[in-house]
């Protein structure tokens, strides 16, 4: 299975952009790239996913590398309620086209006010 | 609100019993998932049910069994508890299972076993 690598921990301060990190050098040609977060005593969430292109929405932009061995979660101004775990994930097509959700250790995001 | 539907929310039971998990998935989602939570182990993927069949298993134990029935709601069995089996279990559903698809979590069952 492809694999992902995050930090284990990141800051930032309340209102600045924040730039999560993920690194899946061993990504194949149909693996999508999701992101999802959990917040504290909640289930996870899902917030953005993408293949190829770099992907915005509602909550967050998506920057996936051109050789897409990496990408980057983009949240444009962290508020109080972003502090969670981020997830970054890689939907594996399996030969039976089965498919799962499989989830690494993630970075935690400390906001500060 | 998710939409997906987790009971009981909080369950205490003692080594060596059993216990039933009930997951109720959003409306016209086929596909069910569920995932383990442990401090010291993180979200482990445990197994997926499609349309009522099983479709995918990761680290389920043998003690451990899953169901999804033709209304599309889904079981997990735990039997002859363990300490370590207390954490947190998650459901979640997708439309069908697919890999471009996102997942709506529960709110989870948070078992403890004493």
């Amino acid at each position: 299975d492809a694999k992902t690598t995050q930090p284990n921990s990141m800051e930032s301060n309340e209102e600045e952009p924040v730039h999560l990190p993920c690194n899946h050098s061993t990504i194949s040609g149909t693996d999508y790239i999701h992101w999802y977060r959990q917040l504290p005593s909640q289930g996870p969430e899902y917030v953005i996913h993408g293949l190829t292109s770099n992907v915005n929405n509602r909550m967050a932009s998506l920057a996936i590398a051109e050789d897409r061995k990496s990408s980057t979660l983009i949240l444009h101004r962290a508020t109080l309620r972003d502090a969670a775990v981020y997830y970054c994930i890689l939907r594996d097509f399996m030969k039976t086209s089965y498919d799962k959700v499989i989830f690494g250790p993630g970075t935690s995001l400390s906001v500060i006010p | 609100d998710s939409g997906v539907t987790q009971t009981p929310k909080h369950l205490i039971t003692a080594t060596g019993q059993r216990v039933t998990l009930r997951c109720s998935p959003r409306s016209g989602d086929l596909s069910v998932y569920w995932y383990q939570q442990s401090l010291d182990q993180g979200l482990q993927f445990l197994i997926q049910y499609y349309n009522g069949e099983e479709r995918a298993k990761g680290n389920i134990l043998e003690r451990f069994s899953a169901q999804q029935f033709p209304d599309l709601h889904s079981e997990l069995n735990l039997s002859s508890l363990e300490l370590g089996d207390s954490a947190l279990y998650f459901c979640a559903s997708s439309e069908q299972g697919a890999r471009d698809e996102e997942a709506f979590f529960g709110q989870g069952t948070r078992l403890t076993v004493v």
